[in-house]
């Protein structure tokens, strides 16, 4: 089935240091999400990007939608530590039922 | 956004017995569906909960193993059958709002141990 790719799979970085990962598809999406997900807790929606090039901002997280809407970027400003977590993306097709196809997650770890 | 409550958040069982999760939002919304996530792994959908009609199941999943009630626009429940050890994993809730611009939000998850 459809697969969505997600890089790097894991990162450690330093506080205050800019995290950047991406998320690539083989088919195109019309909507891409972006979640984070903490232990023990579900997916908690961050980012939603509905139009190719679309470029969207949430606090210190900015989002883009590819232009051939088969990837999506999530960037992170100056991590603190309570970014530690698992990163996901996820696409969705117009009238494919509303179903979301989930990326293969990046797990950030953050140095004090 | 809507707040989504699953009981029970976790619990142990017995294999060859059977668990019922419950999904409750504080807010009609327009679709629910169930998702798993086997331990370090991400989200797969089980099945999209169909209002008052059979839901409509993903690729690998079957009714039998997986039966699921939607009778209102609030609630949903799953149940995993006949459960085996291969079926430990955090079973998720999500809802939906009208309109294709309404993203999916989870509840917490209901994290299943089968001995």
């Amino acid at each position: 089935g459809q697969q969505l790719n997600q890089s790097p799979q894991s990162m450690f970085i330093q506080e205050g240091e800019d995290v950047s990962m991406n998320c690539t598809s083989s088919s195109i999406f019309n909507t891409w999400l972006w979640y984070k997900q903490d232990p023990g807790e579900g997916p908690v929606l961050l980012i939603a990007l509905y139009k190719a090039g679309e470029l969207t901002s949430n606090g210190r997280l900015t989002a883009q939608f590819g232009i051939t809407r088969k990837d999506s970027f999530l960037n992170i400003s100056a991590s603190i530590p309570s970014d530690v977590g698992i990163y996901f993306c996820a696409g969705a097709i117009t009238g494919g039922g509303n179903k979301l196809t989930f990326g293969t997650g990046t797990q950030l770890k953050v140095e004090l | 956004s809507a707040v989504i409550s699953q009981k029970p958040s976790r619990d142990i069982c017995q294999r060859g017995t059977s668990l019922t999760i419950q999904c409750q939002v504080d807010s009609q919304v327009t679709m629910m569906f169930w998702y798993r996530q086997q331990p370090g792994q991400s989200l797969t959908l089980i099945a999209t909960a169909n209002q008052g009609s059979e839901a409509t199941y993903e690729s690998g999943f079957v009714i039998d193993k997986f039966p699921i009630s939607r009778p209102n626009l609030t609630f949903s429940t799953l149940t995993v059958s006949n459960m085996s050890p291969e079926d430990s994993s955090i079973y998720l809730c999500s809802v939906k709002g009208q309109g294709s611009n309404q993203p999916q939000h989870f509840g917490d998850g209901t994290r299943l141990s089968i001995l």
